[in-house]
């Protein structure tokens, strides 16, 4: 089983900064990871697919990047509404796993 | 637009089988190269995959949950089931439904969720 693990678990952070959380597969995934986006009695959204790869809708300041066992979720120029927990998300191998989950909180 | 919406009874008994359904509407589960898969989170915690089934009726299952998980599709009715059986406190999470694909033979991400659905064991 792929094992994902994210940093860092909980990040405070004011409008307009730059968020980066990172996601550490156990073993080489190339690109498949995925990125979701959850809010409190939500459920997950997706955000970034096979890492990098952008979604119709999203807002451009959700990029992600990586490959193999390190990626990253970038949000540039955080907005009020960012405020939720963002997991990983492997497809290369089943069982399919996710990461713990990163919680952004606006100050 | 694809939707799917999950269904159960919302409280189990410990040692019971739980029993959920999830009915996808806004596109045939026979269409496409889909896998219609289980997920669930406990209550301030993170996601774990159940299980996914196929329109064939192929499955695959957590390791974790195996001996327990029964997913099944009726195409007549566009749903797919979940059983799982001798229920604990341990079961007691929210359960969605996803849908996820499988394109030049990779298996993909869950492009559409159910709302979810609270499933607590308590007797």
């Amino acid at each position: 089983e792929v094992v994902l693990t994210q940093s860092p678990d909980f990040q405070s952070v004011t409008p307009k900064e730059t968020v980066t959380i990172t996601c550490r597969a156990s073993q080489n995934i190339d690109n498949s990871l995925h990125w979701y986006q959850q809010k409190p009695d939500q459920s997950p959204k997706l955000l970034i697919k096979y890492a990098s790869q952008s979604i119709s809708g999203v807002p451009s300041r959700f990029s992600g990047s990586g490959s193999g066992t390190d990626f990253t979720l970038t949000i540039s120029s955080l907005e009020a509404e960012d405020a939720a927990t963002y997991y990983c998300h492997q497809s290369s191998s089943l069982p399919f796993t996710f990461g713990p989950g990163t919680k952004v909180h606006i100050k | 637009q694809v939707q799917l919406q999950e269904s159960g009874p919302g409280l189990v008994k410990p040692s019971q089988t739980l029993s959920l359904t999830c009915t996808v509407s806004g596109g045939s589960i026979s269409s496409g190269t889909y896998y219609w898969s289980w997920i669930r989170q406990p209550a301030g915690k993170g996601l774990e995959w159940i299980g996914r089934i196929y329109v064939s009726g192929s499955t695959a299952y957590n390791p974790s949950l195996k001996s327990r998980v029964s997913i099944s599709v009726d195409t007549s009715k566009n749903q797919f089931s979940l059983k799982l059986s001798s229920v604990t406190a341990a079961d007691t999470a929210i359960y969605y439904c996803a849908r996820t694909g499988y394109y030049f033979d990779r298996n993909t991400w869950a492009d559409y969720w159910g709302q979810g659905t609270l499933l607590t064991v308590s007797s």
